[in-house]
């Protein structure tokens, strides 16, 4: 198994267009995990999938966000209307299910809207 | 949730001890201690973490004090790989999704 990976690892868009991204977790992890992070900060909490089924969303995640899981493997991150507040490194991690369940962290996407 | 409290930034010398100072004032009797790093251009990773007792694993030690207000995260040599952002967090046993708050982390540089 080769960890958590997302794609693309980078992505230069223009204001107002639409960018995916995508997360392939480690295989037999049933819950995966959405963060968002800005120069300097810590990761930020977004979203969270338990196999298919989305059990909870952050406030950050605005209406112009959608995340999807729909066969409780890969997930997808869509930001729609991109604004330039978006730029951001966009992590997805996994983990089994457990109280103190390790999370596995991908290398992140990194969005810059222009 | 229970807040953390960490040094923005600390330095080290090549193959000396660090300890990472972590306090938790407000940690709740069910609050789990985790402790994650992350390197350079790269995801978060676990580090270690600890309920009460001292916890010691292949990459690290952690010493939690009596009281549970604050713990230590323990590299017993530095290496120039350990230079990363250290972040420690209270994640309760009810948290039924496993999130993780992060908060600001300790930045650690390891001088040669």
């Amino acid at each position: 198994d080769t960890g958590v990976s997302q794609d693309p690892r980078h992505k230069i868009t223009k204001r107002g267009q639409n960018v995916t991204f995508r997360c392939d977790p480690i295989s037999e992890h049933n819950r995966l995990y959405w963060y968002r992070q800005t120069l300097g900060q810590g990761p930020e909490f977004l979203t969270y999938f338990q196999n298919e089924a989305q059990l909870e969303k952050s406030r950050l995640l605005s209406d112009r966000f959608s995340a999807e899981r729909p066969k409780g493997s890969f997930s997808t991150l869509e930001i729609q209307r991109t604004e330039q507040g978006d730029s951001a490194m966009y992590l997805c991690a996994s983990s089994s299910q457990g109280a103190t369940g390790e999370l596995f962290f991908g290398e992140g996407s990194r969005l810059t809207v222009l | 949730d229970a807040k953390t409290t960490q040094p923005n930034s600390m330095e080290s010398n090549e193959e000396e001890p660090v300890h990472l100072p972590c306090n938790h004032s407000t940690i709740s009797g069910t609050d789990y201690i985790h402790w994650y790093r992350q390197l350079p251009s790269q995801g978060p990773e676990y580090v270690i973490h600890g309920l009460t007792s001292n916890v010691n694993n292949r990459m690290a030690s952690l010493a939690i004090a009596e009281d549970r207000k604050s713990s230590t995260l323990i590299l017993h040599r530095a290496t120039l790989r350990d230079a990363a952002v250290y972040y420690c967090i209270l994640r309760p046993l009810n948290n039924a999704g496993n999130m993780l708050t992060f908060g600001g982390g300790t930045r650690l540089m390891v001088k040669p």
